[in-house]
């Protein structure tokens, strides 16, 4: 079956423009995570959501950042006036229940702020 | 301290060789343990779960030693393929979030 999808897949945007990015999940996976990959470093946590509802979002880095899933599956990561250090790989993943399980990652989007 | 440390390496072997990772975290409450395998401009990919008990999977060997509080992997007979960064991967008890460590890098010459 579909694995996880992610678009766009890049997307350069300017200083201060909003942006948002897109997870379609795999089907009837209940968990979906956003993780922000910088170089050299490992996934960092910015939101979880079980269902529609964000279940954690601790790891938002400011206000600027939303993320919703409406239906229960497709994500959407909202970025305003973004800045240059919002610059990194996006990486969102799905799971069946949300446990300590096996997470599936998209392939990321690869935001450039200039 | 970073909850969950990795050297980044990289480290550098021959094909055939034998090479190990740790990963230290910093939480005792820790529960599930995993490793990741991350191939450059690629997504995460789960590589395998370590057990308590350890585990093996092939040429992988995976061991967790909660007294000290770090996981291993152990890649036996090294493959050119098997160059990638491999990140470590810790959940608290009860926890849904995971927490990535930065990854070791493993290049593996012929």
């Amino acid at each position: 079956g579909a694995g996880v999808s992610q678009t766009p897949s890049n997307k350069v945007t300017e200083k201060g423009k909003y942006v948002e990015l897109r997870c379609d999940p795999i089907s009837g996976h209940t968990a979906l995570y956003w993780y922000r990959q910088s170089l050299g470093q490992g996934p960092e946590f910015l939101i979880y959501f079980q269902g529609t509802g964000a279940a954690d979002d601790s790891g938002l880095p400011n206000d600027r950042f939303f993320a919703v899933r409406p239906e229960g599956s497709v994500s959407t990561l909202k970025i305003q006036r973004t800045e240059r250090g919002d610059s990194a790989v996006y990486l969102c993943a799905s799971s069946l229940t949300g446990s300590a399980e096996t997470q599936y990652f998209g392939p990321g989007t690869r935001l450039l702020v200039l | 301290r970073k909850e969950v440390e990795q050297d980044p390496g990289p480290f550098n072997v021959p094909e055939g060789a034998t090479v190990a990772f740790n990963c230290t975290y910093s939480n005792s409450a820790s529960q599930s343990f995993f490793w990741y395998r991350q191939d450059c401009r690629k997504e995460p990919k789960l590589l395998m779960s370590v057990y308590s008990s350890g585990n093996e999977d092939g040429r992988f060997t995976a061991q967790l030693n909660r007294a000290s509080q770090y996981i291993s992997l152990l890649i036996r007979d090294s493959k050119l393929s098997d160059s990638a960064t491999y990140l470590c991967v810790v959940n608290l008890g009860g926890s849904y979030i995971p927490t990535f460590g930065r990854g070791t890098s493993l290049i593996v010459h012929p």
